[in-house]
């Protein structure tokens, strides 16, 4: 059964950045795409992007394009999402999720990380 | 992209009652959709995928239903225990969300 563990809460100023980490454990990890997903405050599910590993490249939503970049290390089974150029509307719950294999976000989600909470403020 | 409509965004009711929660796809998703619980200060969990495929583990009370741009989730009996949030998702793209309320 896959597991996914992410890394803390982080508080960040704006305009700077922010690395959330994705480790996955008890199953396969490289051919399965990890798809990332954040929830601002009391607000709905906004996909950002996914990366399949064993592949390395990524796809990403068009709002967050030049901002995001989410890569994987199959070493260690991990994935990370960074986001650059904070701002107070980025505070939010990021969450990974396993996709599916061999595509990024053409299926469900399933399991997803327990979320990992990033609050901009100066 | 496809536009995901859920319906209600909100919704109160009893321990035993029947609820519908509906999406609406602006397209059609040949039943390319799935149906999260989330409750508060957790990761969403999968209920339903395949549009009507209940994955493993979660009650029978659960079903879907759906073709072409519309589709259903049906709680047939509620429980205390689901009272939560509930989100659709097709790809990329999920509904607004469905917080369902004791009533």
């Amino acid at each position: 059964q896959v597991q996914l563990v992410q890394s803390g809460a982080e508080v960040k100023k704006p305009g700077s950045s922010v690395k959330v980490s994705c480790k996955a454990s008890g199953g396969t990890f490289s051919s399965y795409a990890i798809s990332w997903v954040r929830q601002a405050p009391g607000q709905g599910l906004e996909w950002m992007g996914g990366i399949i590993p064993i592949f390395g490249t990524a796809n990403y939503a068009q709002k967050f394009q030049g901002r995001v970049t989410i890569t994987a290390d199959e070493s260690t089974s991990t994935a990370y999402m960074e986001l650059s150029s904070l701002r107070s509307e980025d505070t939010a719950v990021y969450y990974c999720a396993r996709d599916q294999e061999g595509a990024v976000a053409t299926n469900w989600f399933d399991p997803w990380g327990q979320g990992t909470l990033v609050t901009v403020s100066s | 992209d496809i536009q995901m409509t859920q319906s209600p965004s909100s919704l109160s009711a009893s321990v035993g009652d029947r609820v519908t929660i509906t999406c609406r796809a602006s397209q059609g998703i040949s039943n390319s959709l799935a149906w999260y619980q989330q409750k508060p200060g957790k990761a969403p969990k999968l209920l339903l995928y395949a549009a009507s495929r209940l994955e493993s583990g979660v009650p029978s009370r659960f079903s879907g239903s759906g073709s072409g741009t519309d589709y259903t989730l049906t709680i047939s009996s509620l429980q205390p225990e689901d009272f939560a949030t509930y989100y659709c998702q097709q790809y990329k793209t999920f509904g607004q969300g469905t917080k369902l309320e004791i009533k």
